[in-house]
């Protein structure tokens, strides 16, 4: 149990659907992301959202749509993906340090299947 | 550019064998940090270790060590005595403190420990 809490834990969905993942922290952190991992490549940084503001967002395609109501909570929001989006979505937290980036806890993933 | 290569892909040992696990980065950038995350089936990282790079001690923590060695631009992690619990994906990751955490990963080893 790292004290991040994603759901659902698997998802298929159609290319014309709209779907979301939703994340959750109980680690009091002010930092949250979204990482996507695919078969045989290096996950890749997403979303980061600190103390509820969005920092990064690396060149993801606007199918992908982040949401932080607050420092707690993150959602993925998707609509009219394609196969190729078919991917674990990570969602971490941490605790943004002054001397240095903190360690990241991660949540067990969302394994998303697009037909 | 920040960069990190695990040529490993996957690598198979026989319980109580020790096994090392390469890492080698690149960076341009004279502060940075290293981290080793363990992915066990379940799918969620676990943080093992963070290293800045101001610190090159080797560093042991029950069964694991890491050698961070600066002139080789390398961070390898070992386990002695491995156990079938070992068995997970284990991913190395250098961020470059750039205000937003944001790790660059490898592309992870796959540990196999035959009982």
């Amino acid at each position: 149990e790292t004290g991040v809490t994603q759901t659902p834990r698997h998802l298929v969905m159609g290319m014309t659907n709209k779907k979301s993942l939703k994340c959750e922290q109980h680690l009091g952190h002010n930092a949250m992301y979204w990482y996507k991992q695919s078969a045989k490549k290096p996950l890749e940084l997403m979303f980061v959202y600190n103390f509820k503001e969005q920092t990064e967002n690396n060149s993801v395609p606007s199918r992908f749509s982040p949401e932080c109501p607050n420092s707690s909570h993150l959602f993925l929001h998707l609509h009219t993906l394609q196969p190729e989006d078919s991917a674990l979505y990570l969602c971490a937290s941490s605790q943004e340090l002054k001397g240095g980036p903190g360690e990241l806890f991660f949540g067990e993933g969302s394994r998303l299947t697009v037909l | 550019a920040q960069k990190v290569t695990q040529a490993q892909t996957e690598i198979s040992v026989v319980e109580k064998e020790d096994v090392t696990l390469d890492c080698v980065y690149e960076t341009r950038d004279t502060t940075y940090y290293l981290f080793w995350y363990k992915q066990p089936p379940s799918g969620e990282l676990v943080f093992l270790i963070r290293r800045n790079s101001f610190d090159e001690q080797n560093e042991i923590s029950g069964r694991y060590s890491w050698n961070f060695q600066k002139s080789t631009s390398s961070f390898n992690f070992t386990i002695t005595a491995s156990q079938v619990v070992d068995s997970a994906v284990y991913f190395c990751a250098l961020s470059d403190f750039s205000g937003a955490n944001n790790l660059f990963f490898g592309t992870g080893t796959r540990l196999t420990v035959i009982p």
